[in-house]
């Protein structure tokens, strides 16, 4: 069984558009990340959130908004795309051991290669 | 504040040589450590973690890493290398508390045959 999943696993799009991702895991984790991955392979963490907080990196534009349906879920919402939007897109999970902490280790989705032309 | 250095982009080694990945981190706290590793088109996978226990911690496929306090180090090693081995390593640092963990900007090993 998939750990943790994301769909799409491509998504091409054009500018300006809105577009939705997609993150499920099934080990019963509290916290959950959304990280962008750029083409020489830097990780950058966006989002950590669990069921009591959502942590925003100052740097993500507004555009970006995650959406958590329940604990098991956390979709990530991109408004207006850019070209600069173009790239891999991770979703991960841990277990939180009380207070969101990020010493856990984070189990990582397939990932989602955006594309904006 | 924390931060992570992996000191080399890219390391070219032989089949059946060593390998030596290396890390270095900051942090204000205890640090909870970590080595990911990539391979092509795939997500992250860990292969060790350190959380103050033991300080030689021993991974899968081989891998170990040693936290040396005095060095703010935590390099990863592996006695021989395996064309399977190729990938990009991650080190991250993170602390109890933190809601952020810090990633390296990665390392890309090469395994020639």
């Amino acid at each position: 069984d998939t750990a943790v999943s994301q769909t799409p696993k491509y998504l091409v799009t054009q500018m300006g558009n809105d577009k939705s991702i997609k993150c499920e895991q099934n080990l019963g984790h509290d916290t959950m990340y959304w990280y962008k991955q750029d083409s020489k392979k830097f990780l950058k963490i966006m989002f950590s959130y669990n069921n009591k907080e959502l942590i925003i990196n100052e740097t993500v534009p507004n555009r970006f908004s995650p959406k958590s349906p329940d604990k098991a879920h956390l979709n990530l919402h991109i408004n207006s795309l850019e070209l600069g939007d173009s790239a891999v897109y991770f979703c991960a999970s841990s277990q939180d051991q009380g207070q969101g902490i990020s010493t856990d280790t984070q189990y990582f989705g397939p990932g989602t290669r955006l594309t904006v032309l | 504040a924390q931060s992570v250095t992996q000191l080399d982009s890219h390391v070219s080694v032989s089949e059946g040589t060593p390998v030596l990945l290396r890390c270095n981190y900051s942090s204000s706290y205890s640090p909870s450590l970590f080595w990911y590793v990539q391979h092509p088109n795939k997500g992250l996978q860990l292969l060790l973690k350190y959380t103050s226990a033991a300080t030689l911690v021993k991974g899968i496929n081989g891998f170990e890493a040693e936290f040396k306090k005095s060095e703010t180090s935590f390099h990863l090693t592996k006695p021989s290398a395996h064309m399977s081995d190729a990938a990009e390593y991650f080190c991250v640092v993170s602390y109890w508390g933190s809601y952020i963990p810090t990633f390296g900007r990665g390392t890309s090993l090469i395994v020639h045959p």
